[in-house]
């Protein structure tokens, strides 16, 4: 079956601290990936997303993720976390095969310390 | 602003009624996604639509259904409601409904059953 899993519902770093947060997806057919962001009160808005082009993928407020097909893994990280970043990040996937229909994780919530 | 709106943003309602959600997608979309996020379940797919036709449908209850309009604004109409369908409802669009494109999620609606 395809799924999404997130390792850590919740994340807590310093301001400054690298900021990786654990996607590991599960499909027999090629994936696209996607990295949302929900802050409180809103929409999801996209971060980045994989679609089978390049593996290292650049996306808004300096984050970034690296797909690994051999680990099935999509980790999104950034070098250094801002007080900005506190939200919840949702890892998905979706398939060639079955219009967007988006599988998502469970949510990280990623809180940042001063 | 991701340029979708959903109406109403706040619905209180009682066991046993009927309700309607509303989308307008951004301008030029013709791909329509409900999505419902609850503590249960996270967030789940619930059905799509491409220019006034089903494309891909998820765990969506039998008494819940959805339609585009030709003007491309859909509804989801949720019945015979039940506590357990408190949640947010995130409508999304994307231009046209393929695995691989972005989508771009309104604020939601939350639905508060008592």
């Amino acid at each position: 079956a395809q799924s999404v899993t997130q390792l850590g519902s919740h994340v807590s770093v310093s301001e400054g601290a690298l900021v990786l947060l654990r996607c590991n997806y599960s499909s027999s057919v090629p994936p696209y990936l996607f990295w949302y962001v929900q802050y409180p009160n809103q929409g999801l808005q996209l971060l980045l997303k994989y679609t089978s082009a390049a593996t290292l993928v650049k996306g808004i407020n300096g984050f970034e993720a690296e797909f690994k097909k051999s680990e099935t893994s999509f980790h999104l990280t950034k070098p250094s976390a801002h007080m900005s970043d506190a939200a919840e990040y949702f890892c998905a996937v979706s398939f060639y095969n079955q219009g967007g229909k988006l599988i998502f994780g469970q949510g990280t919530e990623l809180s940042v310390k001063p | 602003d991701s340029g979708v709106t959903q109406t109403p943003k706040h619905l209180i309602t009682a066991t046993g009624q009927r309700v309607t959600l509303r989308c307008s997608p951004r301008s030029g979309d013709l791909s329509v996604y409900w999505y419902q996020q609850s503590l249960d379940q996270g967030l789940q797919f619930l059905i799509q639509y491409y220019n006034g036709e089903e494309r891909a449908k998820g765990n969506i209850l039998e008494r819940f259904s959805a339609q585009q309009f030709p003007d491309l604004h859909s509804d989801l109409n949720l019945s015979s409601l039940e506590l357990g369908d408190s949640a947010l409802y995130f409508c999304a669009s994307s231009v046209s409904g393929l695995g691989q494109e972005t989508q771009y999620f309104g604020p939601g609606t939350r639905l508060l059953v008592l």
